[in-house]
């Protein structure tokens, strides 16, 4: 057990529709990363909140927006869903902003049908 | 931009054997981070091992051990003695100033 949490595990939806993904970090962590692996995928950069602001962004679409709120937990938006977006999301938390082991969550798996 | 290799899709070893997987990253930074994470059926990822770059020393975390060539921007994972419960993904990582960049993954079987 890593220690970080992610609800909910499994998330079926339609297309079209809005889903947000929770992440808790590890006690202690002030940074909180997103992540999207699809079948059978390396896993693929999305977002990173360090304190509550955002420190980094990868490949995440217009259509996906992320937070860190105040007691540290993240939020994961996805809108406008497509059969495209099913994928495991994973969230990961560190110590400090860069330079520190990532450690992740079980991950959430969204299926959009 | 950094860019992470795992020229194995898929490697097969005996149990009790070593196997030795294969990394290659790129990069201008000096200071970062390399990472093995294992990923089993249960899709959960698993940190293995860790390798600071400034460090000359390989690093070794029980029957897991790295192969850590900074010149040639080379990271291999040799397990020794391996398990059945060692079949998993296994991916390699870079970690710079900015973000964690993962290789495709090795898919490891052990066969009994």
């Amino acid at each position: 057990d890593s220690g970080v949490t992610q609800t909910p595990k499994h998330l079926i939806t339609a297309t079209g529709q809005r889903v947000t993904l929770r992440c808790s970090p590890r006690s202690g962590d002030l940074s909180v990363y997103w992540y999207q692996q699809s079948l059978d995928q390396g896993l693929q950069f999305l977002i990173q909140y360090y304190n509550g602001e955002e420190r980094a962004k990868g490949n995440i679409l217009e259509r996906f927006s992320a937070q860190q709120f105040p007691d540290l937990h993240s939020e994961l938006n996805l809108s406008s869903l497509e059969l495209g977006d099913s994928a495991l999301y994973f969230c990961a938390s560190s110590v400090g902003p860069a330079l520190y082991e990532q450690y992740f969550g079980p991950g959430t798996r969204l299926t959009v049908t | 931009a950094q860019t992470v290799t795992q020229s194995q899709p898929e490697m097969s070893v005996q149990e009790a054997e070593t196997v030795t997987l294969s990394c290659t990253y790129d990069t201008s930074e000096s200071d970062y981070y390399l990472f093995w994470y294992k990923q089993p059926p249960s899709r959960q990822m698993i940190l293995v091992i860790r390798q600071e770059a400034y460090k000359q020393q390989n690093a070794t975390e029980n029957r897991f051990s790295v192969n850590f060539q900074k010149a040639a921007k080379s990271f291999s994972l040799k397990i020794s003695d391996s398990q059945l419960g060692d079949a998993a993904m296994y991916f390699c990582a870079f970690q710079g100033a900015q973000k964690l960049v993962f290789g495709q993954g090795t898919r490891l079987t052990i066969n009994p």
